[in-house]
């Protein structure tokens, strides 16, 4: 059974760089079949999708967010990571990440990491 | 940037009855080529990430009682629980993925009367 766990420190200063990684157990990252999402949800709000990356490295960004994003994938750790820049009290979130098909409805979750942004 | 709007925002239905949730896209989600709806609507049950229920609009997940059904095209779609049990209650979310970047609705969180 496929599972995804999200990992990365839960408090991040303004202006830094949150950094998370995504570690997919059960299923290898690199069967092709998938996109693997990182999507955010502020405490309280609703759900905002930020980006995706194909196991070949393909990538495509929220252009909301697209200058300070990137999100890489380490096949060899069946991992991906998300790094979001200049971050500001505004990206303090719950940060999950997930599998989606092509087109990527999104049919496999991590349990989402709180990232808060404070000094 | 396609919007998705939900109605109502809150929801409270007793027990037993029937439960109603309304999303609308802001430009059709309807790809004429496959005559597919890309909507999905998923659960989400305080402290857990979303679960999804329907995609294409009304393609049931494995295992999501058949008390839940999706339906709609084009830019109006809906959600319905035929019969309420305690464990829906959740906020619910719609999703458009039929064009970057994907949207979710703001959700309507459902209660019991």
């Amino acid at each position: 059974q496929v599972q995804l766990q999200e990992s990365g420190p839960g408090l991040v200063k303004p202006s830094q760089t949150l950094s998370l990684t995504c570690t997919v157990s059960g299923g290898s990252i690199s069967s092709g079949d998938y996109y693997w999402n990182w999507i955010r949800q502020p405490p309280g709000k609703g759900l905002e999708w930020i980006g995706y990356i194909y196991y070949s490295g393909s990538t495509y960004y929220n252009p909301s967010l697209k200058s300070r994003i990137t999100i890489s994938v380490d096949t060899s750790k069946n991992q991906f990571s998300l790094k979001l820049s200049s971050v500001t009290a505004a990206d303090t979130a719950v940060y999950y990440c997930a599998r989606g098909y092509d087109p990527p409805y999104f049919d496999l979750w991590g349990r989402g990491t709180l990232v808060t942004v404070s000094s | 940037d396609i919007v998705m709007t939900q109605s109502p925002d809150s929801l409270a239905v007793s027990l037993g009855e029937r439960a109603t949730i309304n999303c609308k896209s802001s430009q059709s989600v309807l790809y004429s080529s496959n005559n597919k709806n890309y909507l999905a609507w998923y659960q989400q049950k305080s402290g857990q990430p979303p679960k999804l229920l329907f995609y294409w609009a009304s393609t049931r997940e494995s295992g999501v009682p058949d008390r839940f059904s999706g339906s709609g095209s084009g830019t109006d779609f809906t959600l319905t629980i035929s019969s309420l049990q305690a464990e829906d209650v959740a906020v619910y979310y719609c999703q458009q993925y039929y064009s970057t970047p994907y949207s979710f609705g703001q959700g309507t969180k459902l209660e019991i009367k």
